[in-house]
């Protein structure tokens, strides 16, 4: 069963800086991984999605990369705002199952 | 406006007490699906929908039932709910199976059972 683990659990930085969130999965055999932002008491909103067959996707200042080799998925993050304070999930979808799994994501903080 | 909407968004209930959560999207999504978040646990799925009349259980079905009458309808009950059913629930719809298609969410519905 498909295991996904986000490290860190939590992160805090200035504004400006340009941040990496890691996404790690077990079963490579995974047709997509996605990214989520969720904001306090409020749902999911979709940032990318990556299939099994690209190796990355951009939207504006975010991209995220995946290696299904390495089981790992990264969501990069350029110059961080305050408006991107908020909690990232990345879930992902594998062979055989329509059943997504999800980590338990990162709550950023990006401080003036 | 393209989205999914949920009732209520808030809900107190006492235990044994059937409630029915709705669940509706104006997309013309096929798929549709309901989880649940809980601290520590993360995002599980409870249901879902492949379309009309089909849908299967997802990782924690138990205690739940779904029903999908209409392709934008996917409400979801708890015929005898428990304090361990307490959780904030996410209904969520794609255009198509998970393999290529992203997921839109509902804002939520925070359950307390006491």
């Amino acid at each position: 069963k498909q295991e996904v683990t986000q490290i860190p659990a939590a992160l805090s930085v200035p504004e400006g800086e340009n941040l990496v969130l890691n996404c790690s999965f077990t079963d490579s055999a995974i047709y997509n991984l996605q990214w989520f932002r969720q904001d306090p008491g409020k749902g999911l909103t979709s940032l990318l999605l990556i299939q099994s067959s690209q190796r990355e996707q951009t939207s504006g200042r975010l991209n995220a990369s995946l290696d299904k080799s390495s089981g790992r998925s990264t969501l990069y993050i350029a110059a961080s705002q305050p408006g991107d304070s908020a909690t990232y999930l990345c879930a992902g979808v594998s062979g055989g199952s329509y059943i997504p799994t999800f980590g338990r994501g990162t709550s950023l903080i990006v401080h003036p | 406006e393209a989205q999914v909407t949920q009732n209520p968004r808030y809900l107190i209930t006492v235990t044994g007490k059937k409630l029915t959560v709705t669940c509706s999207q104006n997309m013309n999504h096929e798929y549709m699906s309901w989880y649940r978040q809980d601290p520590g646990l993360g995002l599980r799925q409870i249901y879902y929908s492949m379309n009309v009349e089909v849908t299967d259980k997802g990782d924690v079905p138990e205690g739940y039932k779904v029903s999908r009458k209409e392709k934008r309808n996917f409400p979801l009950i708890l015929e005898s709910p428990s304090p361990n059913q307490t959780s904030l629930y996410f209904c969520a719809s794609s255009r198509g199976t998970l393999y290529q298609e992203t997921q839109y969410f509902g804002p939520g519905t925070r359950l307390l059972v006491l």
